[in-house]
């Protein structure tokens, strides 16, 4: 059974930095590219980062450019999203999911860890 | 990038009944179209991809037809589960990949 747990989630200061983890299992991590989408509270889906199956390969969105870095390690199936010079508007249920083909849509999703930025 | 539309906002329908619902893209996504359910306080769960193909374990009440920039996703015979919310999502030209607001389908 495919599983995608995230974790780290937390309040922080504006400005202030985080990383989160999501553990894979239930499939052949290092085959699969995997992505970030989040969810601010009661609003719409955001495409945020990709990172393909080796790493080799990634991509944000606009919105987080320069400030948050996908990476993984797939010796421990682990996706990682570290997150600097957090703003407000980056406050949101972050999701790591799972690509089947390296297409751009998403066959599973983790439960989500949310990340409230905030003084 | 390319916008994704979804209407309505919210649809009412009654418990058996047929529900639509429809997805514009600002420009052609070819099939590259794929529909999400979100329950509230869950993580969304693919339902459709390649705009007409069910994902697994999906029933045979989904599914979703168009290709180029309109779409529909129907649902017959309403269950009391299938009230929720649904995303679409284009990814034809990726990154990034795109969603469309969301649609409400709530019970009359």
């Amino acid at each position: 059974e495919v599983q995608l747990v995230e974790s780290g989630g937390d309040l922080v200061q504006p400005g202030g930095s985080l990383r989160l983890s999501c553990s894979a299992s239930g499939f052949t991590f290092s085959n699969y590219g995997m992505h970030w989408v989040r969810q601010a509270p009661g609003k719409g889906l955001e495409y945020v980062s990709v990172i393909s199956s080796n790493g080799g390969s990634t991509y944000y969105a606009d919105s987080v450019k320069g400030r948050f870095t996908v990476s993984r390690d797939n010796s421990e199936n682990t996706l990682y999203l570290q997150m600097s010079g957090l703003r407000a508007e980056d406050t949101a249920v972050y999701y790591c999911v799972k690509d089947p083909n390296f297409r751009g849509y998403f066959d599973y999703w983790g439960h989500g860890t949310l990340v409230t930025v905030s003084s | 990038e390319i916008v994704m539309t979804q209407s309505p906002a919210t649809l009412s329908v009654s418990p058996g009944e047929r529900a639509t619902l429809s997805c514009r893209a600002s420009q052609s996504v070819s099939s590259n179209l794929a529909w999400y359910q979100q329950k509230p306080g869950q993580a969304p769960r693919l339902l459709i991809y390649g705009a007409s193909t069910r994902a697994t374990g999906i029933p045979a009440r989904f599914s979703g037809s168009g290709s180029g920039t309109e779409f529909t996703l129907t649902i017959i015979s309403l269950q009391s589960e299938d009230f929720a919310v649904y995303y679409c999502q284009q990814y034809n030209n990726w990154p990034p990949v795109t969603f469309g607001q969301g649609t409400k389908l709530e019970i009359k």
